[in-house]
C-alpha cells in the first residue's frame, strides 16, 4: 500500500517558485500521482496528474523521477493566493486505493 | 465544468442520532466516493460507492456505522448512524468522470456532535 510523506510545512515569499516533495517508497506499478489544493471550508481541488516524467499545466508541473518513489510539485511564481494546504495523492482506481498525504501547509509571505 | 453539490453544509447533532449526508452530481459519474476529514487532519477514505451494489468500505469503516446509498449515477448518500462527539469531521464525497482519473470534490459537510 502506497504510504505518502511531505514536509508538513512551507513559507515562500510571493514570486517565488515553490517545490513540494512527496515521498512514495511503495508505490505500485499502476499507481497514479497526483496532487491537490485545499483552502479552509473547501473541499480539495485537482491541481495535475501524472505517472513518470513531467508534467505541465497552466498552473503547476510535477517532476517525476524514474523510480517514481518520489515527485515534486513545482509552483511558478506563487502569489499570497496559493496559501493552502497541498496534498500529494497515490493509488489506481483499479484498486479501489487513495492514501492522501498529511499535506504541506505553504504560506506565501508579502 | 460539472456541479457536486452536499446537503447540509453543515449540521450540529446529539450523540446517538444519525444523520444522512447527500452528494449530488449535475452529470453521470463513474465513481464516487466518501471521505472524512477530521480537524487539521489529511483525508481519510470511508468507502467506494458503488452504484447498484453495496459499497466498498476501507479497513476501519463498517456498513452498519456509515451506511451507503448510490441508486443511479449521479446521487449518493453517506449516513453516519448513532453518533458520537468523536464523529465530528468534515465529510466530503468525490466523483470521477468516465474515461478521467482525478478525482473532484464536494464542498463538504461540517457535522458536529454534542
Amino acid at each position: 500500500l502506497a504510504k505518502t510523506t511531505q514536509p508538513i510545512s512551507m513559507d515562500s515569499y510571493e514570486g517565488q517558485e515553490v517545490n513540494i516533495t512527496c515521498s512514495h517508497n511503495n508505490i505500485a506499478t499502476n499507481d497514479y500521482i497526483t496532487w491537490y489544493q485545499q483552502f479552509p471550508s473547501q473541499g480539495p481541488r485537482f491541481i495535475i496528474q501524472g505517472y513518470k516524467t513531467k508534467v505541465t499545466n497552466e498552473v503547476a508541473s510535477l517532476f517525476i523521477p524514474a523510480d517514481r518513489k518520489s515527485s515534486t510539485l513545482s509552483l511558478p511564481r506563487v502569489s499570497l493566493s496559493d496559501t493552502a494546504v497541498y496534498y500529494c495523492l497515490v493509488g489506481a482506481f483499479t484498486g479501489n486505493q487513495f492514501y492522501f498525504g498529511t499535506g504541506t501547509s505553504l504560506t506565501v509571505i508579502p | 465544468s460539472a456541479v457536486i453539490s452536499q446537503k447540509p453544509s453543515r449540521d450540529i447533532c446529539q450523540r446517538g442520532t444519525s444523520l444522512t449526508i447527500q452528494c449530488q452530481v449535475d452529470s453521470q459519474v463513474t465513481m464516487m466516493f466518501w471521505y472524512r476529514q477530521q480537524p487539521g487532519q489529511s483525508l481519510t477514505l470511508i468507502a467506494t460507492a458503488n452504484q447498484g451494489s453495496e459499497a466498498t468500505y476501507e479497513s476501519g469503516f463498517v456498513i452498519d456505522k456509515f451506511p451507503i446509498s448510490r441508486p443511479n449515477l449521479t446521487f449518493s448518500t453517506l449516513t453516519v448512524s448513532n453518533m458520537s462527539p468523536e464523529d465530528s469531521s468534515i465529510y466530503l464525497c468525490s466523483v470521477v468522470w468516465d474515461g478521467g482519473y482525478e478525482q473532484y470534490f464536494g464542498p463538504g459537510t461540517r457535522l458536529t456532535v454534542t
